[in-house]
């Protein structure tokens, strides 16, 4: 079975600090990598992903995420943090033989400090 | 609307009603999945549709709980002598084609918020 690690349960920040969310999961075959943002108030909105091909991914707002294979990680980064990062941060992973149902981490909550 | 949508957005039941949850789907998104975020369990699958079949129903946590999707589209959640502890956010998601291989992104509705009391 899958599962999915999240070590950061919350993480406060201050504005323009660089992030690094960490996220390792388990799992013995080949796998789609994920992370999924939820801001206060709104649904989960899809930040980036990893399929295949070149292991560093950029998403949206200026986030990026590394797969590393040996290491069963997939950290989320950003340079320079805003206010408006504060949200949710899910992790999550599905087998790469089929749209399987995803397994998510427990989370990460980010709180940016003005 | 392009976007998965979900009602009702909130839901308060008394323990022991049933409920319905519904879910509509991308068009054109065949496959459909089900999931329930909640404070002790965080994020968890609890079902998936191909079309209008579900080859995978290994998350519904008791026989409480069904789904159904008719017309490959729109789904239905029923959960039947609602307990306390089945209060949580019932997310719904879809994808286009569901098919082995496929390298497919999953979108999330809003959720419905569910308590029951």
């Amino acid at each position: 079975a899958q599962s999915v690690s999240q070590h950061n349960h919350h993480v406060i920040l201050s504005e323009a600090a660089s992030l690094e969310l960490g996220c390792n999961y388990s799992y013995g075959g080949t796998v789609n990598l994920f992370w999924y943002v939820q801001y206060p108030g709104q649904h989960l909105q899809l930040l980036l992903k990893y399929f295949s091909g070149d292991p560093l991914v950029k998403g949206i707002k200026g986030f990026e995420a590394e797969f590393i294979k040996s290491k069963f990680s997939f950290n989320l980064r950003k340079p320079s943090v805003q206010w408006s990062d504060t949200a949710e941060y899910f992790c999550a992973v599905n087998a790469n033989f089929g749209n399987e149902k995803l397994t998510f981490g427990t989370g990460t909550r980010l709180t940016i400090i003005p | 609307g392009a976007g998965v949508s979900q009602s009702p957005s909130n839901k308060v039941t008394e323990k022991g009603k049933d409920v319905e949850l519904r879910c509509d789907p991308i068009s054109g998104h065949t496959a459909l999945y089900w999931y329930r975020q909640s404070l002790g369990q965080g994020l968890e699958f609890l079902i998936y549709f191909q079309g209008n079949s579900a080859p995978d129903k290994s998350g519904l946590p008791s026989d409480r709980f069904s789904a159904e999707r008719t017309g490959g589209s729109v789904s239905t959640l029923t959960i039947q002598r609602t307990q306390q502890e089945d209060s949580a956010v019932y997310l719904c998601a879809s994808s286009l084609f569901g098919a082995s291989g496929r390298e497919e992104t999953q979108y999330f509705g809003p959720g419905t918020r569910l308590l029951v009391l």
